[in-house]
């Protein structure tokens, strides 16, 4: 059975840093681009980030270039996405999700960034 | 930034047939887009229907299809079943970026 599970959802303040998770289970984790995209509270889908199979290609929503950093570690299966100067705008739930066509869905960590 | 533009809300009969549409702000909505379909309960996370404007995944129902249509992507259901309502979304490829649109309500009413 196919699993994407996020970690490291948390309530952080502005300006502050997070580390989401992304454990895969059940595919070959290192034959596809892997994707993180968020919803905010009561609003749409946006997608965040990508990267390619074997880490050597990144992509970008503009909001977030320069403030966070998608990586992968195919030995441990995981997908990450590394958050620095959060803002307010940030507050959403954090899908990742993957496969040949976007198969595969996590079902999504919270983050709250506020004071 | 593209715009991508869906019809915000949608109602459709039980048994009928709905279209919602995909729009590019940059022109017409082509295979280059890659277009997908997703599908998206409350208080669950998405899951995708269509992917490259007309394929199919094995979970998605017979009832569901996608084409590309007067220079938009389409996604239409054939025969609404209450479980059906959710809200959909497309998302489309510009250059190394995707970009949702906004998301269609579908109420099976």
């Amino acid at each position: 059975e196919v699993q994407l599970a996020e970690s490291g959802g948390d309530l952080v303040q502005p300006g502050g840093s997070l580390r989401l998770s992304c454990a895969a289970s059940g595919f070959i984790f290192s034959s596809y681009w892997m994707i993180w995209f968020r919803q905010a509270p009561g609003k749409g889908l946006e997608w965040v980030a990508n990267i390619k199979e074997d880490g050597s290609e990144k992509n970008y929503v503009d909001s977030v270039r320069g403030r966070f950093t998608i990586s992968r570690d195919n030995a441990k299966n995981s997908l990450y996405l590394q958050m620095n100067s959060l803002r307010p705008e940030d507050t959403a739930v954090y899908y990742c999700a993957g496969g040949a066509w976007v198969d595969y869905w996590g079902q999504g960590a919270l983050v709250t960034v506020s004071s | 930034q593209a715009v991508v533009t869906q019809e915000p809300s949608l109602t459709v009969s039980p048994g009928g047939t709905v279209t919602l549409t995909c729009g590019s702000s940059t022109g017409a909505v082509t295979s280059g887009h890659y277009p997908y379909w997703f599908q998206q309960k409350p208080g669950q996370a998405p899951r995708t229907l269509i992917y490259l404007a007309s394929n199919k995944h094995s979970w998605t129902p017979a009832r569901f299809s996608g084409s590309l249509l007067g220079g938009k992507a389409a996604l239409t259901l054939s025969g609404a079943q209450p479980e059906d309502e959710a809200d959909y979304y497309c998302l489309l490829f510009y250059s190394g970026v995707w970009v949702f649109g906004g998301g269609t309500k579908l109420t099976v009413l």
